[in-house]
């Protein structure tokens, strides 16, 4: 079946230093992927879509220059959280699309917390 | 606007019951897709079932079905013969084309409790 590796499952990093979260399909080719961010207790909200070799889509309120999403490949996108404050302490979450269909993988999330 | 809206925050149910979990929604596009996912503690999405817009049966998966009603634009998951497990967070989520941008976006969730 579909997999997505999703690394570091946790993180703490100190404030004003960036972090960067890896979303990899391992045995399937991702054109987009999605991510998301999860207030404890909260749904998950769509951050930005992001499309192997072209500019991330971001939703509306999500700092570009503050979240840099990469998909430099069709296995991988990268989500890097810059100059990091305790707000942005989050869980955030990748998916993975292998078509339009049914298929859509979420990675395990990445637990963030800025100190 | 809200395009998926769960309005049970929390559901409260004995074992062995069937649940029925509400989920509305709302688009434009005519082909989209529902989905329901079950989030334990350890935060992992679990996917569960689907069901496609154009689909004219109700989905079924093992003791969940989903429960689609197109006019009043509802995919309500049930699960039948409720066991202690079940207990978890439930999303209903809807992936719709706009723009030629594809989206997957979730409604509020809806804790489930199921009591021994």
């Amino acid at each position: 079946g579909a997999v997505v590796s999703q690394h570091p499952s946790r993180v703490i990093c100190k404030s004003g230093t960036s972090v960067k979260i890896e979303c990899r399909s391992l045995d399937f080719q991702a054109t987009t992927m999605f991510w998301y961010r999860q207030f404890p207790k909260q749904s998950l909200m769509l951050m930005a879509t992001s499309n192997e070799g072209s500019k991330a889509t971001y939703e509306q309120g999500v700092e570009k220059d503050k979240f840099l999403i990469n998909h430099a490949s069709l296995t991988l996108s990268t989500l890097t959280v810059t100059s990091a404050h305790p707000e942005d302490s989050s869980f955030y979450i990748c998916s993975a699309n292998r078509d339009m269909g049914t298929g859509y993988t979420f990675g395990s999330g990445t637990r963030l917390t800025v100190v | 606007a809200q395009k998926i809206t769960q309005t049970q925050p929390g559901m409260f149910v004995q074992e062995k019951e069937a649940v029925t979990l509400d989920c509305t929604y709302d688009t434009s596009d005519p082909s989209y897709g529902l989905f329901w996912y079950k989030q334990p503690s350890s935060g992992e999405m679990i996917f569960l079932i689907y069901q496609g817009s154009y689909d004219q049966q109700n989905a079924t998966e093992g003791r969940y079905s989903l429960n689609f009603q197109k006019a009043r634009k509802s995919a309500n998951l049930v699960i039948s013969a409720s066991q202690l497990g079940d207990s978890a967070m439930y999303f209903c989520a809807m992936r719709e084309t706009l723009q030629g941008a594809q989206k997957l976006v979730f409604g509020q969730g809806t804790r489930l409790t199921i009591n021994p």
